[in-house]
């Protein structure tokens, strides 16, 4: 089946700095990208959606400035999280659709802790 | 606009006890639904689907039925295993799979 993979999966960083997590579809391309935040209480707050070589969309509340999104080939997208807080800290997850499976395969996750 | 609601957890159950967590949805037209499954530690993977009314999905045991009048598809499984306690998560997408809404997640814990 597809597979999506994330990488770090865990990271750990200071105030202040920035974080970029990458995820890659490995054995199809995928035009679209999804990235989700995993909350506490388990709910999956849709960030934005990526899509290869144009600007992503962000959902409403989460800020474009902080959160940077680049998907800059078919098989690959990253998360930037600039200026870190410790509120950002969390578990993040990428997901992608490849056309025609009619649904949605995931990555692994990252958890970002920040100090 | 399109949402999902499932049943808050956690649920607790004992070995090889019946299994069912209830989801309900809201959609424009004739969406696809879904149930992902998060074991500890990992990322979502898709547990089972179904795309039309009356379909059902059904994986490992589980089983789930789209019904259209009552815009459900509750999870069912006959008898549970520990190996099953994880988080599931309800989920619908449109017809051209570009947006994925997902209820709030229920942990499920199952006890020997």
């Amino acid at each position: 089946g597809a597979v999506v993979s994330q990488h770090p999966s865990r990271v750990i960083c200071k105030s202040g700095t920035s974080v970029k997590i990458e995820c890659r579809s490995l054995d199809f391309q995928a035009t679209t990208m999804f990235w989700y935040r995993q909350f506490p209480k388990k709910s999956l707050m849709l960030m934005a959606t990526s899509n290869e070589g144009s600007k992503a969309t962000y959902e409403q509340g989460v800020e474009k400035d902080k959160f940077l999104i680049n998907h800059a080939s078919l098989t690959l997208s990253t998360l930037t999280v600039t200026s870190a807080h410790p509120e950002d800290s969390s578990f993040y997850i990428c997901s992608a659709t490849r056309p025609g499976a009619g649904e949605l395969f995931f990555g692994e996750g990252s958890r970002l802790t920040v100090l | 606009g399109d949402s999902v609601t499932q049943m808050e957890g956690p649920v607790t159950l004992s070995e090889e006890a019946f299994l069912t967590i209830n989801c309900t949805y809201t959609a424009t037209g004739y969406p696809s639904l879904f149930w992902y499954v998060q074991y500890p530690g990992e990322g979502l993977q898709l547990l089972l689907k179904a795309t039309k009314a009356d379909d059902k999905g059904s994986n490992k045991g589980f089983e789930a039925t789209y019904r259209k009048e009552t815009t459900s598809f509750h999870l069912e499984k006959g008898s549970v295993q520990v190996s099953d306690s994880a988080v599931y998560f309800c989920a619908l997408s449109g017809g051209n799979f570009n947006k994925f809404y997902f209820g709030s997640g229920t942990k499920l814990n199952v006890k020997p």
